[in-house]
């Protein structure tokens, strides 16, 4: 358990619906990411933010997906208008370029 | 960019054996290097990390790699693989600006008993 916590641990949704998930992080750490996952690669870069600010967005992260981190603690990333192809595993993690602690994950399927 | 290959999608070995899991990488300094690893459907677990200094780093479950600069390698080692060592291994490097991290495409380990 590297203490960083994801909710929920899965997600099975219809396209067209909007899903929302949530991270917190280890207290400490200023940084928190957001990566996907797809099956059988690693993990890509979405967005990361330094306390509340979210400071760089991957071309990845398209105009249907937002994240927020509204007092520096927490983080949600919302999904509007679902694909198929957003199917994966959302992982978040907490720490800096030295090094980074990953929650769980969340399993989205779009059907 | 920063990019990191892992030419090996799918490795089996048998318990007991030996395991050396490869991982090249481009970056314009030395990097830093590191190796993770993850169970099925869980997070990724930091398994060692290389800044500078010694070149053979120690990680934890028994691992450890390389940095070899000359072949921009990091490669992974176990010198005598356990059952639950069955799992995904993700080579990482920072971006450009040190911000996050880009990973391999991963490397699925098989343990055969």
């Amino acid at each position: 358990d590297t203490g960083v916590s994801q909710d929920p641990r899965h997600k099975i949704t219809k396209r067209g619906q909007n899903v929302t998930f949530r991270c917190d992080p280890i207290s400490e750490h200023n940084r928190l990411y957001w990566y996907r996952q797809t099956l059988g690669q690693g993990p890509e870069f979405l967005t990361y933010f330094q306390n509340e600010a979210q400071l760089e967005k991957s071309r990845l992260l398209s105009d249907r997906f937002s994240a927020e981190r509204p007092k520096g603690s927490f983080s949600t990333l919302e999904i509007q208008r679902t694909e198929q192809g957003d199917s994966a595993m959302y992982l978040c993690a907490t720490g800096n370029s030295n090094e980074q602690f990953f929650g769980p994950g969340t399993r989205l399927t779009v059907l | 960019a920063q990019s990191v290959t892992q030419p090996d999608i799918h490795i089996t070995v048998s318990e007991g054996a030996s395991l050396e899991l490869r991982c090249n990488y481009s970056y314009g300094a030395t990097p830093y290097l590191f190796w993770y690893v993850q169970s099925p459907g869980q997070g990724l677990q930091l398994l060692l990390k290389y800044f500078s200094g010694d070149t053979l780093v120690q990680g934890i479950k028994g691992f450890e790699a390389e940095f070899k600069r000359s072949q921009s390698s990091f490669n992974l080692r176990k010198p005598s693989v356990h059952w639950s060592d069955a799992a995904e291994y993700f080579c990482a490097v920072p971006d450009n600006y040190g911000q996050n991290f880009v990973f391999g495409p991963g490397t699925r380990l098989s343990v055969l008993p």
